[in-house]
This record gives structure tokens, C-alpha cells and sequence, in this order.
């Protein structure tokens, strides 16, 4: 099956600053690849996703991006804030399994003033 | 402002008791999944339902775990006898499946305790 790798676990970064959290994975069948955020308490929430004919795709502060050959995509957050402190998942999915998710384990990012 | 939703948000029962947990998905959408959260093994994986049929539940164990979809409203998902090791964090999402990959949206979870 699917084995979705996602790095660093812990991510501290001083409010401004920018933040990147990268993932690998290894079905090359997958091809949907969303990113979540989830604060304490909360289910995860969609952030930005990104789907296997493109590259990158930016969303104000947010850009995602995809390298199909090597297997990874990465997340950068510019201009760090504290309420961007929070866990953030990525997932990768495919059709013949209903674009079901399959997470990585998750990197919980600080952003301090 | 369309949303999933859960219920209960907490449930804290005892070892042998049944436990069911229900979802409604966002009106529309014909997909949905149920995912648990656990510390140790993350966001996993447990069924989920296409126009309110099963299609994969090879995440859930078969002998006391079971998930239904009565009608294109509710989903429910159901522990019979439940466990400690059951406790967890389970969540139902809702997408509308439409071409390559589509948005899931999570609920806000049941936060489950069997002592």
C-alpha cells in the first residue's frame, strides 16, 4: 500500500519567517495530494491541494509543490504568523482506491512572536 | 456555511459496551469516509462509502466494527463490544467525487474513551 513520509516532525520558526514541511511517497499511482491543518481540538482542515499535472500552486501565503519523478511534494507557508501554529498533515491518494487518504504522521509548527 | 457534523463530540463508555457514532455529511456530497486518530498510528484509514455504498472497509476490524449508510444523510459507524485499545479520536469526511482527486472536509470528531 501507500506509505506517505513526512518531515520534520516539530517545525520552530519566528513569526516572518517562512516554514517548509516536505513529504515523500511511494505508490507513483497516486495522483490527489491535499494538505490539512488541524488545531487542538479540531478536525483537519483543507488548506491547499495539489493534483499530479501540475507542479506548483500558490494560495496567498501558502504554495504547494510536486515532483512526480522523485515521489515528493512540499509545503511552504511565507510570512509566518502565530495562528499559523498548528499540526499540519499531508496526505496522497489515488482513484482506484476512492482517493481515499493516506496520511503522512503529521509536523506540528510554532510560530513564535 | 456547509459543514460536517459528528455526534457525540465525546463519549467515554466501559470495556463491552456498544458504542455508535453517527456523521452527517454535507448535503450533496456522495462520498464519505471514516478515519481514525490515534497517537501512535496517526490518521488511518477505516471505510468508506460511495452514493451510500460500502466500498472498502478493510480498515476496520470486521468482528466488532461495522459502518452503515441508512440514507444519503447520515452515516454511522458502530463498535460492538468496544475496547480500550478503541480509544480514539474518530472522525467522518465528505467530498464530492468528480474527476481526478476532490476536496475532503472533516467533522469536528468523536473523542472516544472505553475504560
Amino acid at each position: 500500500g501507500e506509505n506517505v513520509e513526512q518531515h520534520p516532525s516539530t517545525l520552530s520558526v519566528q513569526e516572518g519567517d517562512s516554514a517548509v514541511i516536505k513529504c515523500t511517497y511511494s505508490d507513483s499511482a497516486s495522483n490527489y495530494f491535499p494538505w490539512y491543518k488541524q488545531e487542538l481540538g479540531k478536525g483537519p482542515q483543507l488548506i491547499i491541494d495539489i493534483r499530479s499535472n501540475v507542479g506548483e500552486k500558490k494560495d496567498q501565503r501558502i504554495a504547494v509543490t510536486l515532483n512526480k519523478t522523485a515521489k515528493h511534494f512540499s509545503l511552504h507557508i511565507t510570512e509566518t504568523q502565530p495562528e499559523d501554529s498548528a499540526v499540519y498533515f499531508c496526505a496522497a491518494s489515488k482513484a482506484n482506491s476512492g482517493y481515499a487518504l493516506n496520511f503522512g504522521k503529521g509536523t506540528s509548527l510554532l510560530v513564535t512572536p | 456555511d456547509a459543514r460536517v457534523t459528528q455526534t457525540p463530540r465525546h463519549k467515554v463508555t466501559e470495556m463491552g459496551q456498544e458504542v455508535t457514532m453517527r456523521c452527517q455529511p454535507i448535503l450533496g456530497h456522495n462520498t464519505v469516509f471514516w478515519y481514525r486518530q490515534t497517537m501512535m498510528q496517526g490518521l488511518e484509514l477505516l471505510a468508506y462509502f460511495r452514493n451510500r455504498a460500502p466500498l472498502d472497509d478493510s480498515g476496520m476490524p470486521k468482528d466488532r466494527f461495522s459502518a452503515e449508510m441508512p440514507d444519503a444523510t447520515l452515516a454511522t459507524l458502530k463498535i460492538q463490544p468496544s475496547e480500550p485499545r478503541d480509544s480514539a479520536v474518530y472522525f467522518c469526511a465528505s467530498g464530492l467525487s468528480l474527476g481526478q482527486g476532490y476536496e475532503q472536509y472533516f467533522g469536528p470528531g468523536t473523542r472516544l474513551t472505553v475504560t
